[in-house]
């Protein structure tokens, strides 16, 4: 079964630091491109950041660019998110999702249940 | 950056025809997404590439995409129907490249 788990959310303060975890399995993880996706409370969809298969591609959403960091373990199946500097607004549900692409269209066919991330005083 | 507007809610009687829109500029010459998200659930992708459905999802399913809107349809509306949907484009000009609208609540009266 094609499965991607997520874990590390927790309750931080702002200004302080989250590792997020998301374990791939039942597919070749080192094929896919990945993305992280986050979800306020009570709002809609927040592309966060992707990583290529190897690593050699990888984009932020403004909102976290030079305070997140996404990387990859092929090895490990596994996806990262360090989160530093964290804010208020980066509350949410965060998702990992794999990517399917091709010449065409690009779409997250596979996601995970999500870990939460509260940063409050 | 690219955007994609979606009503905020449509509601639709059980049996009847649901259509979902998001607008964005020529959107007709992207490729359109949809994804449902149930309440406390992970999204789920129902329609790719404007009208394809991915394996295991209802033909009640369907998308189109013309113009400046892409529509998804939702026929014979159940009640476990009741989402929230989302519109997906891939900006290739754009290193933000995925694009999300901002939802529409479907409510199965």
């Amino acid at each position: 079964e094609v499965q991607l788990v997520e874990s590390g959310g927790g309750l931080v303060k702002p200004g302080g630091s989250l590792r997020l975890s998301c374990a791939a399995s039942g597919f070749t993880f080192s094929t896919y491109s990945m993305n992280w996706v986050r979800q306020a409370p009570g709002k809609g969809l927040e592309w966060v950041s992707s990583i290529s298969s190897s690593s050699g591609y990888i984009y932020y959403a403004d909102s976290v660019k030079g305070r997140f960091t996404i990387s990859r373990d092929n090895a490990k199946n596994s996806l990262y998110l360090q989160m530093d500097s964290l804010r208020a607004e980066d509350t949410a549900m965060y998702y990992c999702a794999r990517e399917k692409s091709d010449v065409i269209t690009h779409k997250m066919d596979v996601w995970g249940q999500g870990t939460t991330v509260t940063v409050s005083s | 950056s690219y955007v994609l507007t979606q009503p905020p809610s449509v509601s639709v009687a059980p049996g009847k025809t649901a259509r979902i829109t998001c607008g964005g500029d020529n959107i007709g010459s992207e490729s359109v997404n949809w994804y449902q998200q149930k309440p406390g659930q992970a999204p789920v992708l129902v329609i790719y590439y404007d009208s394809d459905r991915p394996s295991g999802i209802p033909e009640r399913f369907s998308g189109s995409n013309s113009g400046n809107t892409a529509t998804l349809t939702i026929g014979r509306v159940e009640a476990g129907d009741e989402a929230d949907y989302y519109c997906q484009v891939w900006d290739s000009s754009s290193d933000h490249p995925w694009v999300f609208g901002g939802g529409t609540k479907l409510t199965v009266l």
